[in-house]
């Protein structure tokens, strides 16, 4: 089957650095996302990935490693606003977006 | 109004009951789905239409019923649902059926009773 895995909870503190993990196992890959959400809010998209490497946008990147099948968003300089739900998506072979259950990241003063 | 909008934000029914939500999208978008989102749990497709047609159907109960009359807009129609089925629905758009991203509404919050 396929599966998207990733931390269900996360807590950081307020300037700070923080990695969000996410590993899948998919019937093939055609790109990975990342969309935030905040509480009773719509996701909206952070990142796409579909060659490995790192992309950076501003105080959030994203690293993807195909052989691996492993990506991470990393934030930096957090603020409070960045308390959300960070969900990772791949797209598969038929590009059809498989969707990991979400991490909440809490951030601390 | 500009992007994905839907209604109702909030809807509670019962069982028996017979209720409709709606979706608009206004980025000249081809591809609509819904989506449905439960606590912990990942976002599942429900459907998707491209161009006007279903391309998609991830094996959803009879119960819930979609429809969409042009590339605009997008309905779900319910009825006689279960507990079970009190989630968020969510609603999105693209441009495209293989998309780089998908552009989201703010969702209904259902609650079944």
């Amino acid at each position: 089957g396929q599966n998207i895995d990733q931390p269900t909870e996360m807590t950081a503190t307020e300037g700070a650095i923080v990695q969000i993990n996410c590993t899948y196992q998919t019937s093939g890959f055609n790109g990975l996302f990342w969309y935030q959400q905040h509480a009773g809010e719509a996701p909206t998209f952070l990142s796409y990935n579909v060659l490995d490497g790192l992309e950076e946008k501003g105080r959030f990147s994203s690293f993807l490693s195909r052989s691996k099948g492993y990506s991470y968003l990393l934030l930096k300089e957090l603020q409070m606003k960045d308390s959300a739900s960070y969900l990772c998506a791949v797209r598969d072979s038929n590009y059809q977006l498989i969707w990991g259950a979400g991490t909440k990241l809490i951030i601390k003063p | 109004e500009t992007g994905v909008t839907q209604t109702p934000r909030h809807l509670v029914m019962g069982m028996t009951n017979k209720k409709s939500l709606k979706c608009e999208q206004h980025l000249g978008h081809n591809a609509m789905y819904w989506y449905k989102q439960s606590a912990k749990k990942p976002l599942e497709l429900m459907f998707v239409y491209n161009f006007k047609e279903q391309t998609e159907n991830n094996s959803v109960p009879s119960r819930f019923s979609p429809e969409c009359p042009n590339s605009s807009h997008l309905f779900l129609h319910l009825h006689t649902l279960q507990p079970e089925d009190s989630a968020l629905y969510l609603c999105a758009s693209s441009q495209g059926r293989e998309p780089s991203e998908q552009y989201f509404g703010p969702g209904t919050r259902l609650t079944v009773t």
